[in-house]
């Protein structure tokens, strides 16, 4: 079982771009989260998905979008990029009927530039 | 508003000597507690969770409410232990986790 995977690695964009970031949940989970960490920081809850619907968000402006397919993977959009939103990216799985069973991936680098 | 602290950017203990990671959170209802560690180039992990009361690799942490606290002890650290340790709390519908900053904890030879 390769856990949770996310592509890319690493990514460079420019200031203004709009980037999508993608995430493969662990086999048999069928909620995704996504997680901002900046540099230096604990990772900040951004949005999670289930049933291919937003079902919680946090305090992120609406640059940042999401999707879930009906395979469970899901994606994550940010339009209009900042330098601010240069961090690591994490996408967590679990599984919505068992409430504390989160698999983290190892993150997508983004860097603005 | 759910917000957790740890006080601590780094600590730096000897090898053998004991470790308390301390954190502390505010929540308005009965939280979920747990600590997530990141050890050097490898992802964000489960250390334990209050809920079942565990022991992981001889950390223990105990939940105190009327301090609202949740600090991870060790009473003997290990080389190995050194990683980024962060205390996260989980709201009553098990959603989204509110992470703290995180500790580094460096053991010396």
């Amino acid at each position: 079982d390769a856990g949770v995977t996310q592509s890319p690695t690493h990514l460079i964009k420019t200031r203004g771009q709009q980037v999508t970031l993608r995430c493969s949940p662990k086999s048999g989970h069928d909620t995704v989260s996504w997680y901002q960490q900046a540099l230096g920081q604990g990772p900040q809850f951004i949005f999670q998905y289930y049933e291919e619907e937003e079902r919680q968000r946090g305090n992120f402006p609406d640059r940042f979008s999401g999707h879930q397919f009906p395979n469970y993977s899901s994606e994550l959009n940010v339009n209009a990029l900042l330098l601010g939103d240069s961090a690591l990216y994490l996408c967590a799985s679990s599984l919505a009927k068992e409430l504390y069973g989160y698999t983290f991936g190892s993150g997508t680098r983004l860097t603005v530039v | 508003a759910q917000r957790v602290t740890q006080p601590e950017k780094l600590l730096s203990v000897f090898k053998g000597a004991p470790v308390e990671l301390k954190c502390n959170y505010s929540y308005s209802g009965s939280p979920e507690l747990f600590w997530y560690v990141q050890y050097s180039r490898q992802r964000l992990q489960l250390l334990l969770r209050h809920i079942s009361r565990e022991s992981i690799k001889g950390f223990t942490a105990d939940l105190n409410k009327g301090e609202t606290s949740f600090h991870l002890k060790k009473p003997f650290a290990q080389e190995e232990d050194s990683a980024m340790y962060y205390c996260a709390l989980q709201d009553n519908y098990g959603q989204n986790f509110v992470f703290g900053p995180g500790t580094r904890l460096s053991v010396l030879p």
